[in-house]
């Protein structure tokens, strides 16, 4: 079946360490996101790819970074400059055209600083 | 630039009786608008979407959203709620162009009593 998979599920990161969050998807999809959730609030974009080998910045990208060599692959690295990184992160996919017809997300990654 | 505002941040209804999740919105052009769902620890998962076709639109589970463009409203609804129903909702608009962002709710959690 196609979607998206997401790993770790549970993820604990000591203070001053950079963790990297895999994100995997088998849709052909060429557009991926990183989403950062808290605790009753929305989603808020930390990066987003349109195509392989290129990335935006989103709207909180600040201590994170991001890469994406294949086109099925997005992973997002929380570095030690994001000082507040405990949230639920979560990727998402979708198809390139200029019509949106919604996103297919993984099932997330939960990351605790300890 | 869009904007959506969910207006409340939790609902509780009682098994059986109706569900009303409203959701309201500002958007320059005509915009397509989506509701997700999440249960806890989860993913999104796309409910239903509205892209200028009909404005009443169905979606899973039994839910459907009506878009009310002189009401700027997009409100989710079902005629009896479920145990399972209990969830995060989110309500996303996206503007007409591809160079338009795609803005999230803060979400309304949805409660079903017995």
């Amino acid at each position: 079946d196609g979607g998206i998979t997401q790993s770790p599920k549970y993820l604990f990161r000591k203070e001053g360490q950079n963790v990297t969050l895999s994100c995997e998807q088998n849709l052909n999809h060429d557009a991926m996101y990183w989403y950062r959730q808290d605790p009753g609030q929305g989603l808020r974009l930390i990066y987003y790819s349109q195509i392989v080998n290129d990335f935006q910045k989103g709207d909180i990208a600040e201590g994170y970074s991001v890469s994406r060599e294949k086109k099925e692959s997005f992973p997002l690295t929380v570095t030690s400059a994001q000082k507040n990184p405990t949230a639920f992160y979560l990727c998402a996919s979708s198809t390139g055209d200029r019509i949106y017809y919604g996103y297919t997300f993984g099932s997330g990654t939960r990351l605790t600083v300890v | 630039a869009q904007s959506v505002t969910q207006l409340d941040s939790h609902v509780s209804v009682s098994e059986g009786t109706p569900v009303l999740l409203r959701c309201n919105y500002s958007s320059s052009y005509s915009p397509s608008l989506f509701w997700y769902v999440q249960h806890p620890n989860k993913g999104l998962q796309l409910l239903l979407k509205y892209t200028s076709a009909a404005t009443l639109v169905k979606g899973i589970n039994g839910f459907e959203a009506e878009f009310k463009k002189s009401e700027t409203s997009f409100h989710l609804t079902k005629p009896s709620a479920h145990m399972s129903d209990a969830a995060e909702y989110f309500c996303v608009v996206k503007g007409y162009s591809s160079a338009s962002k795609i803005i999230f709710g803060s979400g309304t959690r949805l409660s079903i009593r017995p």
